[in-house]
């Protein structure tokens, strides 16, 4: 079975702070796609990130990183210099268990507050 | 269309009613999810579909829970003789195939409320 635990229920951080959210997972599969969705106030979830288990290499995109890690099974996501628009439920979530569709289990999110 | 479109954002229905909620996927993706988004609960996967079939119905919580895909467009979740436990924010995402993988387009979801 699969599983994603989003340990930080809820962040709180002043403006300009880095923040760094975390997610590990379990699956038996040795091929499997990790994502991040963000989901703000709005409510419509918004795919951020994917990667595929073969692919360790770290990525950066503006003030985003994620740092994905077998040995730990993580996939912990960064932003950097955090603003206030970046206020919103973030989900990880882990595509596995050899479907070749992409049926994907969710962490239980993490709520990010950004005070200005 | 441009976006994933559900419909109606809101409803509320009294408990023992039946329900429709409806998606429009992005034109041209055959791949279609249903999921649920509840306090307690999180995310769950409801359903899969690969153009009209649905290869993959197993996350449906019971049966009193169907949907069924149309044209390989629209679809439509129902929910019959609905129970308070059925409140949640339903969510539809589309993709381009089944091989896509890519990371879905979430619709801003059905919020459903059992009075």
């Amino acid at each position: 079975a699969q599983k994603v635990t989003q340990a930080q229920t809820e962040i709180s951080v002043v403006e300009k702070e880095d923040v760094t959210l975390d997610c590990v997972y379990e699956t038996r599969d040795t091929t499997y796609y990790l994502f991040w969705y963000k989901q703000p106030p709005s409510g419509e979830l918004v795919f951020l990130i994917r990667r595929n288990s073969f692919d360790e290499q770290n990525e950066i995109s503006g003030r985003y990183s994620w740092n994905f890690q077998k040995s730990t099974s993580s996939f912990n996501f960064t932003i950097t210099a955090s603003q206030v628009v970046d206020s919103a439920v973030y989900f990880c979530a882990l595509n596995a268990g050899g479907t070749s569709y992409g049926k994907l289990t969710f962490g239980q999110g993490t709520i990010l507050t950004v005070h200005p | 269309g441009a976006g994933v479109s559900q419909s109606p954002s809101n409803k509320v229905t009294e408990k023992g009613k039946d329900v429709e909620l409806r998606c429009d996927p992005i034109s041209g993706h055959t791949a279609l999810y249903w999921y649920r988004q509840s306090l307690g609960q999180g995310l769950e996967f409801l359903i899969y579909f690969q153009g009209n079939s649905a290869p993959d119905k197993s996350g449906l919580p019971s049966d009193r829970f169907s949907a069924e895909r149309t044209g390989g467009s629209v679809s439509t979740l129902t929910i019959q003789r609905t129970q308070q436990e059925d409140s949640a924010v339903y969510l539809c995402a589309s993709e381009p195939s089944r091989l896509a993988n890519y990371g879905y387009t979430f619709g801003s979801g059905t919020r459903l409320t059992v009075v």
